[in-house]
């Protein structure tokens, strides 16, 4: 079974500095879908960004990108030119190519500091 | 606008009591979905369902049971025989069969049962 790893619970940047969240998985398969959500303190879960498996490029939305690393099935994103509306739980998730199931991680809180 | 409601936002329950937690969407999805989430240990799948009259149990699904009666809603009983049912409950939407494709998810309903 695939499974999602986030090994940092708690992460924290300075306003308008870099940060990058770690997220790792592991599967057997090679088509799959990786995804990147924020949940901040409403909770509502808003898309931040995807990744096709397939795509050597990384995605980049704005001021969110992400490093696919697929050998080493890794999945950072970079957060630049941090804000304080960035503040958030990030969730880095996973989906198979051929299931609508969606595998999250437990999470990274975010805190952004002025 | 199109979305998701969940209802109500927060729900209070005795111990030993079955209770349904509301979730309707107006995207015309064909996949749904419940989460659980739970600090610490991130969203977690209770039932999926690709399409009208079938579901499919997700990693969680003891002490859960579902219907999928109409597109637009997608039901969730939390019966007596879940053990810890206090969490965070979220309901989500897809397009089924295109596997970058989101998830749409609502507000969320926070459920206690004492």
């Amino acid at each position: 079974a695939q499974t999602v790893t986030q090994s940092q619970p708690e992460m924290s940047v300075q306003e308008a500095e870099t940060v990058t969240l770690s997220c790792t998985y592991d599967t057997s398969e090679s088509d799959y879908y990786l995804f990147w959500y924020k949940q901040p303190p409403s909770r509502q879960m808003i898309l931040v960004i995807r990744q096709e498996a397939y795509k050597q490029q990384n995605a980049t939305e704005n001021r969110f990108s992400v490093n696919f690393q697929k050998a080493a099935k890794s999945f950072s994103l970079k957060i630049s030119d941090s804000q304080l509306g960035d503040a958030a739980m990030y969730f880095c998730a996973y989906r198979s190519f051929n299931t609508d199931k969606l595998i999250f991680g437990t999470g990274t809180r975010l805190q952004v500091f002025p | 606008d199109g979305g998701i409601t969940q209802s109500p936002k927060y729900l209070f329950r005795k111990e030993g009591q079955n209770v349904t937690l509301s979730c309707e969407q107006n995207l015309n999805h064909d996949a749904m979905y419940w989460y659980r989430q739970d600090p610490g240990q991130g969203l977690r799948l209770i039932y999926y369902s690709q399409i009208v009259n079938d579901f499919q149990k997700g990693d969680i699904a003891e002490g859960y049971s579902v219907s999928r009666e109409k597109k637009e809603s997608f039901p969730l009983t939390v019966t007596s025989a879940q053990k810890n049912p206090t969490a965070f409950y979220l309901c989500a939407s897809s397009i089924t069969g295109t596997g970058n494709s989101p998830l749409h998810f609502g507000n969320g309903t926070r459920l206690t049962v004492t």
